[in-house]
């Protein structure tokens, strides 16, 4: 099985602020790698898909970078609907899921 | 627009058998190259994949789990469904069904079924 490893888990931030997260692959995946968002009491929603491709209708603060073993989500500036848990989703080999990373306010 | 949508049993006994069903609709569980999976949720916890229906019947599950899961689908009905046996209080979670493809990620999601182990 290929894992998913994200760092940090918690963030603590406040509105404007700029926000990195991590997600480190335990093989190859290429650029085979999702980010979801996911609010209390709701299904994740998808953000960026094939490492750096920007889901539509999803706010252009949003970014994704990376490839092989190695990528991050970026936040460009941090707005209230914002905070949340963030998970990273590799589909090169099967589908394996990040222990999530759950941006609070500061 | 498609629509995935969860349903079953909220308590399930221990060591019985947990079954769900997703019903798909605006669209066909048949259609060419998407593949149709499961993912749970434990309270406060992360996502996991449980497994996965191709629409050519294949079905792919987590090594874990493997031994445990049965998904299979109606095609005639628009459903596909989840059976985990042998159930625990460690399968108490949100589960989810979504649509996938090889080269996409899980998108769209059901809204989830909260399914209980417990006596």
């Amino acid at each position: 099985d290929i894992q998913m490893t994200q760092s940090p888990s918690n963030v603590s931030a406040s509105v404007g602020d700029r926000v990195t997260i991590t997600c480190r692959a335990s093989q190859n995946i290429n650029y085979w790698l999702a980010w979801y968002q996911q609010k209390p009491g709701e299904a994740p929603k998808l953000l960026i898909y094939k490492a750096s491709s920007l889901e539509s209708g999803v706010p252009s603060r949003f970014s994704g970078s990376g490839s092989g073993t190695e990528f991050t989500l970026t936040i460009s500036s941090l707005q209230p609907d914002d905070f949340a848990t963030y998970y990273c989703q590799q589909y090169n080999n099967y589908w394996t899921f990040g222990q999530g990373t759950k941006v609070e306010i500061k | 627009q498609l629509q995935l949508q969860e349903s079953g049993p909220g308590l399930v006994r221990p060591s019985e058998t947990l079954s769900l069903t997703c019903s798909v609709s605006g669209g066909s569980i048949s259609t060419k190259g998407f593949y149709w999976g499961w993912v749970r949720q434990p309270p406060g916890k992360g996502l996991e994949w449980i497994g996965t229906i191709h629409f050519t019947g294949t079905t792919y599950f987590k090594l874990s789990l493997d031994s445990r899961v049965t998904i299979s689908a109606d095609t005639s009905k628009s459903q596909f469904f989840l059976k985990l046996s042998s159930v625990t209080a460690a399968d108490t979670a949100v589960y989810y069904c979504a649509r996938h493809a090889a080269t996409l990620p899980f998108d769209p999601w059901g809204q989830g079924t909260l399914v209980t182990v417990s006596s």
